[in-house]
């Protein structure tokens, strides 16, 4: 299974630029990487998702260096609606192996004024 | 286009009870997910549906838990009897069945949140 780290919680305010990493040493050849976005008391919703290089939505962007051994979530002039649990996710495409996607506990991100 | 639908949005029941949630995927959309999640905690799978079958179940506590997917659409997910540990938001979500190299994505509802006294 590829297992996913990052950061518990992170702080930033409105404007700036919000980077989150996630770890995933075991990525598999045919992994993709995945990022969800949770508020409260809903479910969560698909952000971006990519393989290798750089993708980038109207929403954020997704760096993933050549080893991809790990993804950087980038979130450009952040407001106060961004705040939210981000889950980064990793596993095979068709999500016909849907089990072995785990989500983890996410990264916990406050946006102050 | 419609997303996916649970009810009830919040259940409050006494252990011992019986429970039972329902959703209704994405039209077209071949595969159903049940979620578990945990307060501060990220979804974890209960089971998978591919149309009509269940095609990954084992995560689902069987002594207590059962699901359906009669005709491949709608799902009921059931819990008897509930224990306090059952509480929890229970999340459906549901996807287009992809091939080749496309990745898919999961579509959520909103969650059944349910609290056992």
């Amino acid at each position: 299974l590829a297992k996913t780290t990052q950061p518990i919680s992170m702080d930033s305010y409105e404007g700036q630029e919000v980077n989150i990493t996630c770890s995933h040493n075991n990525i598999a050849t045919n992994d993709y990487i995945t990022w969800y976005q949770q508020f409260p008391s809903q479910g969560p919703r698909f952000i971006i998702q990519g393989y290798k290089t750089k993708v980038t939505n109207e929403v954020a962007s997704l760096f993933i260096p050549a080893d991809r051994k790990s993804s950087t979530l980038s979130l450009p002039r952040v407001s106060l609606s961004d705040t939210a649990v981000y889950y980064c996710l990793v596993g095979p495409p068709e999500y016909s192996s849907a089990s072995k996607i785990i989500f983890g506990s996410g990264t916990r991100l406050s946006i102050r004024p | 286009e419609a997303g996916v639908v649970q009810s009830p949005r919040y259940k409050i029941i006494e252990k011992k009870q019986p429970v039972a949630f329902w959703c209704n995927p994405i039209s077209g959309h071949n595969t159903l997910y049940w979620y578990l999640q945990n307060l501060g905690q990220g979804p974890e799978l209960l089971i998978r549906y591919e149309n009509e079958e269940a095609v990954d179940d084992s995560q689902l506590p069987k002594d207590r838990f059962s699901a359906e997917r009669l005709k491949g659409v709608d799902s009921t997910l059931k819990i008897q009897p509930a224990e306090l540990g059952d509480s929890a938001v229970y999340l459906c979500a549901s996807s287009r069945t992809t091939s080749g190299r496309e990745a898919g994505e999961l579509f959520f509802g909103e969650g059944s949140r349910l609290t056992v006294l």
